[in-house]
């Protein structure tokens, strides 16, 4: 079975790019979850998704960011614009999501690299 | 608020030795707990998790966890070490609470350094 797909596994751009960052979760997960990578600040939740719908989104750093699940196989995060301390790791996970029963395990892209100049 | 704290950055251990790392969680609730491992440039893998009952849980690989609520911990044990395992660990609670779905806060996490 496929994973968790992320695209691009590396981006470089210029301040002032709009960034986009796409990933497919696994087929049936209904949760979805965007978190940033770095060093100084570990990994931080961003916002995540059951069924589509935002549940939180307090994690988005500013305005510049957003998110979009337009259906449960695909999910973007943007950037625009883009500013050198977005350098990061973004990692997109899912999960089954159906209840404290069963969940727990998120399972994880291999992540975007984003480089800001 | 809720946390997670690894008190270690960085642990070396030598190949055979036992392992324990330490993980710390502030949280109002009943916590749901996780392990969480790395490799490097991949993503996250789930080692074990803690939702209830018995506070020893085992995990993949060969790890173990114990959850102590008077310590408000759960660190992660292995008896003997692989040069394998070297990798970046990540404790994690879920603050979802009754909201769906399961979103987890993690530690800064501990780097492994196995030696030989």
């Amino acid at each position: 079975d496929a994973g968790v797909i992320q695209s691009p596994r590396h981006e470089v751009t210029e301040m002032g790019q709009e960034v986009t960052l796409r990933c497919k979760p696994i087929s049936g997960h209904n949760s979805l979850f965007w978190y940033r990578q770095t060093m100084m600040r570990g990994l931080e939740l961003l916002i995540y998704f059951n069924n589509n719908v935002p549940i939180d989104d307090s994690g988005m750093p500013e305005d510049r960011f957003s998110a979009k699940m337009p259906n449960a196989s695909f999910s973007t995060l943007k950037i625009q614009p883009s500013e050198p301390r977005d350098s990061a790791v973004y990692f997109c996970a899912s999960s089954l999501g159906t209840g404290k029963v069963d969940t727990g395990e998120l399972f994880f892209g291999e992540g975007s690299r984003l480089t800001v100049l | 608020a809720q946390s997670v704290t690894q008190p270690d950055i960085h642990i070396t251990v030598s190949e055979g030795a036992s392992l324990e790392l330490r993980c710390n969680y502030s949280y109002g609730a009943t916590p749901y707990l996780f392990w969480y491992v790395q490799s490097p440039g991949q993503g996250l893998q789930l080692l074990l998790k803690y939702f209830s009952g018995d506070t020893l849980v085992q995990g993949i690989k060969g790890f173990e966890a114990e959850f102590k609520r008077s310590q408000s911990s759960f660190n992660l044990r292995k008896p003997s070490v692989h040069w394998s395992d070297a990798a970046e660990y990540f404790c994690a609670v879920d603050v979802s609470a009754n909201q769906a779905g399961t979103a987890l806060i993690f530690g800064k996490g501990t780097t492994l350094s196995v030696s030989s």
